[in-house]
């Protein structure tokens, strides 16, 4: 199957900062890529679509000033996290569809602010 | 409104015992279901999917589903259940697109314990 790959698996920021997540589709392209975000023994909850070329669209109830999408090319998109506080600590997960639809997953990026 | 329900938060089994976790789901499209595992930490893994076809659906691990339309459920079984299968299992329902494709509902997730 298709993969789908997030840098970086782990990261531990202080208050304040900007942190960036990397989802990339590795072998195939993705003009659409959802993310995802996991509150402890919690479901994943759809934040925002990102979209090649175009603005990502946001779920309701998502900043997206706080929570800034880039979809710079067909395989890659970014989650940047501005100004991170300790309730922005999570479990964020990427997906990307392929061609004919189906959703792959990434691995998962643990943010920890401190 | 399109919704995952996963009626059961939190399951016990004991080794060798089978195994049925429930999910019924709301969606206004034909559904494209899912059955992913999660365990402590780690990413999601696909145990099965539904499309169309054969609504027994047979998955990794031993594990199989069945679709029922009538009673817009997709429910998890497997005959057997080990230690580690102890994890966290969610639902989920999308909408198979041949552009951008949908993004998944998910279910609150099941959490199976399994006792020796």
């Amino acid at each position: 199957g298709a993969v789908v790959s997030q840098h970086p698996s782990w990261v531990i920021c202080k208050s304040g900062t900007s942190v960036k997540i990397e989802c990339r589709s590795l072998d195939f392209q993705a003009t659409t890529m959802f993310w995802y975000r996991q509150f402890p023994k919690k479901s994943l909850m759809l934040m925002a679509t990102s979209n090649e070329g175009s603005k990502a669209t946001y779920e309701q109830g998502v900043e997206k000033d706080k929570f800034l999408i880039n979809h710079a090319s067909l395989t890659l998109s970014t989650l940047t996290v501005t100004s991170a506080h300790p309730e922005d600590s999570s479990f964020y997960i990427c997906s990307a569809p392929t061609s004919y639809g189906e959703q792959f997953f990434g691995p998962g990026t643990r943010l920890t602010v401190l | 409104a399109q919704s995952v329900t996963q009626p059961d938060i939190h399951i016990t089994v004991s080794e060798g015992a089978s195994l049925e976790l429930r999910c019924n789901y709301s969606y206004g499209a034909t559904p494209y279901l899912f059955w992913y595992v999660q365990s402590p930490g780690q990413g999601l893994q696909l145990l099965l999917k539904y499309f169309s076809g054969d609504t027994l659906v047979q998955g990794i691990k031993g594990f199989e589903a069945e679709f029922k339309r009538s009673q817009s459920s997709f429910n998890l079984r497997k005959p057997s259940v080990h230690w580690s299968d102890a994890a966290e299992y969610f639902c989920a329902v999308g909408a198979l697109s041949n552009q951008a494709g949908t993004a998944l509902i998910f279910g609150k997730g099941t959490t199976l314990s399994v006792s020796s």
